[in-house]
């Protein structure tokens, strides 16, 4: 299967900085990539999609200027948490799926992000 | 609307067989998907059903009835490193994967 590379996949930043979470397709052209937040056993939350050349979309309740997403090639995307504070800690998981219609996606192997 | 449901926890047996399901509502359908999350990693792909009935992979198979909105993913000769976490979760028609919240499956000796 297509490779996802997530970096970093630890992070402990100060309260108040931010983050950069990057997520690269390593062997296909990732035309939409997918960011995911994950709390200590629950699902997958989405947050928001993002298409390659064009403004992310997010789901409700989720901040768009504190969850900075840059998707400015068929190959990486980033996610940048802005101003971070201890209730931002989370597992943060990228995946990204070739041409539209493409079924599976793949995944990131996820950021483990603690603010302290 | 759209939603899914999937139990919370199953308990199962090293060596024997476990079926967890998964039911879903959707006005569009794009194929059922079933990853398999151990704790503090990223999920892993496990299936994929877009047309009605069984498919077979080693251990694991997963099922799929469309007119039902019901799927099942069955392990047979459960490992102790099948314990885990097994997600659900079915594409709709813009192509979005709609998530389950997860079974937690443990296996005892």
């Amino acid at each position: 299967g297509a490779v996802v590379s997530q970096h970093p996949s630890r992070v402990i930043c100060k309260s108040g900085t931010s983050v950069k979470i990057e997520c690269r397709s390593l062997d296909f052209q990732a035309t939409t990539m997918f960011w995911y937040r994950q709390f200590p056993k629950k699902s997958l939350m989405l947050m928001a999609t993002s298409n390659e050349g064009s403004k992310a979309t997010y789901e409700q309740g989720v901040e768009k200027d504190k969850f900075l997403i840059n998707h400015a090639s068929l190959t990486l995307s980033t996610l940048t948490v802005t101003s971070a504070h201890p209730e931002d800690s989370s597992f943060y998981i990228c995946s990204a799926r070739g041409m539209t219609g493409d079924t599976e996606a793949f995944f990131g192997q996820g950021t483990r992000l603690t603010v302290v | 609307g759209q939603n899914i449901d999937q139990p919370t926890e199953m308990t199962a047996t090293e060596g024997a067989i476990v079926q967890i399901n998964c039911t879903y509502q959707t006005s569009g359908f794009n194929g059922l998907f079933w990853y398999q999350q151990h704790a503090g990693e990223a999920p892993t792909f496990l299936s994929y059903n877009v047309l009605d009935g069984l498919e077979e992979k080693g251990r694991f198979s997963s099922f799929l009835s469309r007119s039902k909105g019901y799927s099942y993913l069955l392990l047979k000769e459960l490992q102790m490193k099948d314990s885990a976490s097994y997600l659900c979760a079915f594409m709709d028609s813009n192509y979005q994967l709609i998530w389950g919240a997860g079974t937690k499956l443990i296996i005892k000796p």
